[in-house]
């Protein structure tokens, strides 16, 4: 079963252009929210995170923003550059839980 | 400081053939986990370790087995490989299940076709 629903599966953005990639959840015990960049020939490496208790985080041009009643989390690149085309997944995790269930990805490119 | 390293990248084999996938992390992880990954279907766990001498099944864990005989490796071992096993695999591993120690460091990748 998919726990986390990932959309789009692909997006195309023009360079400084927003992406957004949108993820929503059904388990309400899950509770910290990572998000993935993978590029080409590489394995996945942890791009940002957030927990419930806030709505938004952060770090630099990426935005994690978070609804809980919504049971929704999303992705924004702000200024997206052709270095930021890539793969990107969503996760979440259980409270106390050893492993990650994550979304089906979403193969983002931006066009200079 | 190599962090996860997979051998082989690559590798064809046929169908009914064995191998094994090694995974080495040099980080101290207690935890580190297999899967495999599909155009559509994202990353999906086939089976993780908690520990030195542990495993468990995750969520697609047949015609897969895995052993942790040393807290550093943890293999995957395809017994008999059918096509559907035709994939890439990424081994990861992580700290703890709190904190900063949260964060998942993953390989490279091994890209496995069966014909």
């Amino acid at each position: 079963q998919q726990q986390v629903k990932q959309s789009p599966q692909s997006l195309i953005v023009q360079k400084g252009g927003i992406s957004i990639i949108n993820c929503a959840y059904e388990n309400t015990a899950f509770d910290y929210f990572p998000w993935y960049q993978q590029f080409p020939g590489k394995g996945p490496a942890l791009l940002i995170a957030i927990r419930p208790d806030v709505s938004e985080k952060k770090e630099g041009r990426f935005t994690i923003s978070f609804n809980k009643s919504a049971k929704q989390f999303s992705l924004h690149i702000m200024d997206s550059q052709p270095g930021d085309s890539a793969t990107y997944f969503c996760a979440a995790r259980r409270l106390g839980a050893q492993k990650l269930v994550f979304g089906q990805g979403t193969r983002l490119t931006i066009n200079p | 400081n190599a962090g996860v390293t997979q051998t082989p990248k690559f590798r064809v084999l046929k169908t009914g053939q064995s191998m094994t996938l090694l995974c080495a992390q040099d980080m101290n992880h207690e935890y580190m986990y297999w899967y495999r990954q599909d155009p559509g279907m994202g990353l999906r766990l086939i089976h993780y370790s908690v520990g030195e001498g542990t495993t468990a099944k995750g969520e697609v864990p047949d015609g897969y087995n895995v052993s942790r005989l040393k807290k550093q490796n943890f293999l995957l071992g395809l017994e008999s490989a059918a096509p559907s096993q035709t994939s890439v695999y990424f081994c990861a591993s992580s700290y703890s299940l709190s904190g900063a120690g949260t964060e998942a460091f993953f390989g490279q990748g091994t890209r496995l076709t069966v014909v």
